[in-house]
């Protein structure tokens, strides 16, 4: 069964460094999305992302904050200058081809700011 | 998307059916109802999703009131494995995630 994939599983980085995380969403999927999860907290949707540009993001998402789909396979989440309030679990998770389709969810990948 | 009311938390005996709740009385016409759950801190994994009619699949079963006010997901034989927060979103696209339920299969 076709699946969402994440990399790294555990970044651990010092405040102030430039950090990617990556997605490998489900092929034929055109719909993308990156939430996080603060350690005890719930789920918090960041941005969408549809033909190559952001449909929709939260306030969360900020300037340090930016999407790529480099190719036609990865989907990528910087973040330009941690902060310690960045540590939390990042989820990827695409959609097919609606948006109103299912969201299916990568493993996540847990980022620590020290 | 719609408000969402859920328990905080649930037990249920392993092998008994688990039955969860979910009050969405201000859904419109065009949001579904969807359910994930989520496994200590793994990624959110898709449970089932319905707009009107109830809905079965190799998981669970969603039951969805005429009104759309409100609906149950029923874990038909829970298992320990079925330890887990659940969620239960009413959307139309965007998946705006609460507080879930805990539910907790004790043996």
């Amino acid at each position: 069964e076709p699946e969402v994939t994440q990399t790294p599983s555990h970044q651990v980085t010092q405040m102030g460094q430039e950090v990617i995380l990556r997605c490998v969403p489900i092929s034929n999927h055109l719909y993308f999305y990156w939430y996080r999860q603060i350690l005890g907290q719930k789920v918090e949707f960041l941005v969408s992302f549809y033909n190559n540009e952001i449909s929709e993001k939260s306030e969360i998402f900020d300037d340090q904050f930016s999407v790529e789909r480099p190719d036609g396979s990865n989907f990528t989440l910087k973040i330009r200058s941690t902060k310690l309030e960045d540590s939390a679990m990042y989820f990827c998770a695409s959609t097919g081809t609606g948006s109103t389709d299912t969201q299916y969810f990568g493993p996540g990948t847990r980022l620590t700011v020290l | 998307d719609a408000k969402t009311t859920q328990p905080p938390s649930m037990d249920c005996a392993e092998g008994r059916a688990a039955n969860l709740p979910c009050n969405h009385s201000t859904i419109s016409g065009n949001e579904y109802v969807y359910w994930y759950r989520q496994i200590h801190s793994q990624g959110p994994q898709y449970i089932i999703h319905g707009l009107k009619n109830n809905e079965t699949n190799e998981m669970a079963s969603l039951i969805i009131t005429e009104d759309r006010k409100s609906s149950t997901l029923i874990l038909p034989h829970a298992t320990l494995r079925d330890t887990a927060v659940y969620y239960c979103i009413a959307t139309y696209n965007d998946m705006r995630f609460g507080a879930g339920t805990r539910l907790t299969v004790k043996p």
